[in-house]
């Protein structure tokens, strides 16, 4: 079955940067893009950027352009999501999904990696 | 961007009871809207996607309707695994844009 997990929470301090993992499997890795959203506490979700893991190609929102680089290893079939100058206010739940085609939802998540940003 | 607005922010219902939630769009998506359940701890399940279509295993007491700015999210007889936050969701223009939710409390 289509799994998709995500690595450990982090602490950082502002200023850092954070890299979060999103290891798939049980499907064709290079088929469907995987897209990353956030939850900052009491806030909504927050779309960041999406990659299409056939070819490499990525789209970020432009609220973060500058911050966040998506990547893939298609050897081992995970994405990768850095965001750097990390602030207070990046605190959140970061999930990786799966998309369902191009725009019909994402229909497998992570589990969400919470990352704390505080000096 | 597209703005996303639901309603009510939280309800209380038994169950049993039929509950519907809307979800408004700032303009025109189309059929582009989708429609997730969110559980504490939990990651977001996608139960209906394209207004009307629903995700496989996704009981049939999930309903959704709507087209252009207004969107409903209906479900028939709410059961006790159904207490949850419902959040909407616009892919039609990126960014991709989501509602505030909708926090379903047992009454």
């Amino acid at each position: 079955q289509v799994q998709v997990v995500q690595s450990g929470a982090e602490v950082k301090k502002p200023g850092a940067s954070v890299k979060v993992s999103c290891k798939t499997s049980g499907y064709t890795f290079t088929s469907y893009y995987i897209h990353w959203v956030r939850q900052a506490p009491g806030q909504r979700l927050e779309w960041m950027g999406i990659i299409n893991p056939s070819g490499g190609n990525t789209t970020v929102a432009q609220k973060f352009q500058g911050r966040v680089t998506l990547t893939r290893d298609t050897s081992t079939k995970t994405v990768y999501m850095e965001l750097s100058s990390l602030r207070s206010e990046d605190t959140g739940t970061y999930y990786c999904a799966r998309g369902l085609g191009y725009s019909n939802g994402y229909d497998n998540w992570g589990q969400g990696t919470l990352v704390a940003v505080s000096s | 961007d597209i703005q996303m607005t639901q309603s009510p922010s939280s309800l209380s219902a038994s169950v049993g009871d039929r509950v519907t939630f809307t979800c408004r769009a700032s303009q025109r998506i189309s059929t582009y809207l989708n429609w997730y359940q969110h559980k504490p701890g939990k990651a977001p399940k996608l139960l209906i996607y394209s207004t009307s279509t629903l995700q496989s295993g996704v009981p049939s007491t999930f309903s959704g309707s709507g087209s252009g700015t207004e969107f409903t999210l209906t479900i028939s007889s709410l059961q006790p695994e159904d207490f949850a936050t419902y959040f909407c969701q616009q892919t039609y223009i990126t960014p991709d844009t989501f509602g505030g939710g909708t926090k379903v409390e047992i009454k």
